[in-house]
């Protein structure tokens, strides 16, 4: 089974904090993303991935950055943080470029709390 | 329009009925659909996926999609309070990097 693991579960951070969410995917996927999830508004996608240094900008960018130094890994950074980034974060990854061949799997999530 | 929409509900049914969630998007050439399962507080789960036109089967549950209409539904048999859960439609682009776009999801509540 694929296993993303994102490294808390819970986070609670001060406005102005610099702030890095981790995400590691073990099964060597080409892909990955970070979405936001917000009730009423659902899914939204801050960026993604396609491959190492690679990065695309989603719908939601704006005071978000990433990193993908290796293929395991993608880091969401909250360059300063404010309340309205109070959400639950998800990552993803799915395996390919194929369009529609790839479903994506997501990790458990990170109930992040900007005060 | 949005791209992809799903009535939000909540659908409520009793325990053992069909539940029918139904799914419309806007981009024509969509070749693929998804459907994820996302209990309260947790990430979303993939169920269901189709290219095809008509059913595809998996246990209790049944994806049909209908490319002429531009919807897609999950039906699910025989259901359970553990079915309890919001769905959400899922459908990746049909040329360019994979940036799903996903509906808002609808709310399922089985009663026992």
């Amino acid at each position: 089974d694929v296993k993303v693991t994102q490294s808390s579960r819970y986070l609670v951070k001060r406005t102005g904090e610099k702030v890095f969410l981790e995400c590691v995917q073990d099964m060597d996927h080409e892909n990955m993303f970070w979405y936001r999830q917000d009730p009423g508004l659902g899914l939204r996608l801050i960026y993604f991935s396609y491959d190492v240094k690679m990065k695309e900008k989603g719908d939601i960018p704006e005071g978000y950055s990433v990193s993908r130094e290796k293929k395991e890994r993608f880091s969401l950074i909250l360059e300063s943080a404010s309340t309205n980034q109070t959400s639950m974060y998800l990552c993803a990854s799915s395996l390919t470029r194929s369009i529609g061949s790839s479903p994506l799997h997501f990790g458990n999530g990170t109930r992040l709390t900007v005060t | 329009q949005k791209e992809v929409e799903q009535n939000s509900g909540p659908l409520s049914v009793p325990e053992g009925a069909i539940a029918s969630l139904n799914c419309t998007y806007s981009d024509r050439g969509s070749q693929s659909f998804f459907w994820y399962r996302q209990y309260s507080g947790k990430s979303p789960e993939l169920i269901m996926f189709i290219y095809s036109n008509g059913d595809k089967e998996d246990g209790r549950f049944t994806a049909q999609l209908n490319k002429a209409s531009q919807y897609v539904s999950l039906l699910i048999r025989d259901s359970q309070p553990s079915d309890s859960a919001t769905y959400l439609c899922a459908v990746p682009p049909n040329q360019g990097y994979q940036k799903v776009t996903f509906g808002t999801g609808t709310k399922l509540q089985v009663i026992p």
